[in-house]
């Protein structure tokens, strides 16, 4: 199957900073990509759909100005955390749908811990 | 309704062969995807299944039947590492993952 890389796979950093996480399509180009979050003992939950050169559109309840989500290119996303707190840290999964199939992949996650 | 079911606890012994059963109800559906968690961790992909079958990885398969709502994992010659907690999500047709209350699984030596 193809391959959805994500990156870091974990990093830590103090309050206030902004932490970038990407998410790429190795081997094939993606026209959608998802942002995913898991919440402490619930489930992942959708944050964001974004589509190649166009703004993101985000779940209810996810601040657009928080969780920055750029698509600029068919294989490549990427989510900022800006001015990131505790209540940020969690676990970060980006999905990206192929553009001739429909059939969509999942990078592993990215664990953020805001100190 | 969306719904996803999964054994609550599993026990197994080492070097022996264990399948953890998920059933789905979902509005329509993205795929099935199967994750590992150890205490204190995050989650770790071992699957995702769209199509009816079997998919091998190593120590690890997992099946899905669609028609029945269906998916399992299946893990061999376990290892007391597999010690862990296995969660069952479905992913629905606005791409909402819709998970289950996972599967604690112990191995016994």
């Amino acid at each position: 199957g193809a391959v959805v890389s994500q990156h870091p796979s974990r990093v830590i950093c103090k309050s206030g900073t902004s932490v970038k996480i990407e998410c790429r399509s190795l081997d094939f180009q993606a026209t959608t990509m998802f942002w995913y979050r898991q919440f402490p003992k619930q489930s992942l939950m959708l944050m964001a759909t974004s589509n190649e050169g166009s703004k993101a559109t985000y779940e209810q309840g996810v601040e657009k100005d928080k969780f920055l989500i750029n698509h600029a290119s068919l294989t490549l996303s990427t989510l900022t955390v800006t001015s990131a707190h505790p209540e940020d840290s969690s676990f970060y999964i980006c999905s990206a749908r192929v553009r001739e199939s429909g059939e969509l992949f999942f990078g592993e996650g990215s664990r953020l811990t805001v100190l | 309704g969306q719904n996803i079911d999964q054994p609550t606890e599993m026990t197994a012994t080492e070097g022996a062969i264990v399948q953890i059963n998920c059933t789905y109800q979902t509005s329509g559906f993205n795929g099935l995807f199967w994750y590992q968690q150890h205490a204190g961790e995050a989650p770790t992909f071992l699957s995702y299944n769209v199509l009816d079958g079997l998919e091998e990885k190593g120590r690890f398969s997992s099946f899905l039947s669609r028609s029945k709502g269906y998916s399992y994992l299946l893990l061999k010659e376990l290892q007391m590492k597999d010690s862990a907690s296995y969660l069952c999500a479905a992913l629905d047709s606005n791409y909402q993952l819709i998970w289950g209350a996972g599967t604690k699984l112990i191995i016994k030596p």
